[in-house]
């Protein structure tokens, strides 16, 4: 079958660091995906890796590591609007198969 | 960047009624689109995948007679819920990839809530 498994909910303080980590089983692999989805709103695509390491974008960075099957998502300086869930995702064979999604809670 | 487009954002009618949702790819022309149906506080969950000029691939599960997928240019496809009753009110989300290569990112319509009394 196919799985992903993500924290279902994570808290740091506002300015902090948090890392949400993803692990993953799936038929057919050629990418870990990250979505932000705010309440109400759609997924909004935050990065993409290929390949093994990390991938820095602005205050996010997404690591891979296609050998251990897992991956996280790096939030640096984390403000209030970061507030969100956030999903990985793998982009497979034809499609992409969704985590779960971590809520992420972040206090003044 | 990419934009996709879906519509309506909102929408709230009768038991029994017919509802058609489009989502089109503004600036690229997405040879594959995909549905997804989200429950609160849930993940995404796959309905379909929509390729141009074929007909839709539908996840287990899913009824294609309920879920009508018309994808007819590079640019436009259609999901219609066919006499939708409450249980089928959901947050459904298109999302459209360049080309057919499975190593590109989907990039997201905003969402229709479908509220059905």
């Amino acid at each position: 079958g196919q799985s992903l498994e993500q924290p279902s909910e994570v808290t740091a303080v506002e300015g902090a660091i948090v890392q949400i980590n993803c692990t993953y089983q799936t038929s057919g692999f050629y990418g870990l995906s990250w979505y932000q989805q705010h309440d109400g709103g759609a997924p909004t695509f935050l990065s993409y890796n290929a390949l093994d390491g990390l991938e820095e974008t602005g205050r996010f960075s997404s690591f891979l590591s296609r050998s251990d099957s897992y991956g996280y998502l790096l939030l640096q300086e984390l403000q209030m609007k970061d507030s969100a869930s956030y999903f990985c995702a793998v982009n497979g064979d034809d499609k992409i198969i969704f985590g779960k999604g971590t809520r992420l809670h972040i206090l003044p | 960047g990419a934009v996709v487009s879906q519509h309506p954002s909102w929408v709230i009618c009768k038991s029994g009624t017919s509802v058609k949702i489009e989502c089109r790819s503004l600036d690229f022309q997405a040879t594959t689109m995909f549905w997804y149906r989200q429950f609160p506080k849930q993940s995404l969950m796959l309905m379909a995948t929509s390729n141009e000029g074929s007909k839709a691939t539908y996840e287990q599960g899913v009824e294609k007679d309920k879920f009508l997928i018309n994808h007819a240019s590079l640019t436009l496809s259609t999901l219609t819920v066919t006499s939708a009753h409450p249980e089928d009110s959901s947050f459904y989300i298109c999302s459209a990839r360049h080309g057919s290569d499975s190593n590109q990112p989907q990039h997201f319509g905003d969402g229709t809530r479908l509220s059905i009394l």
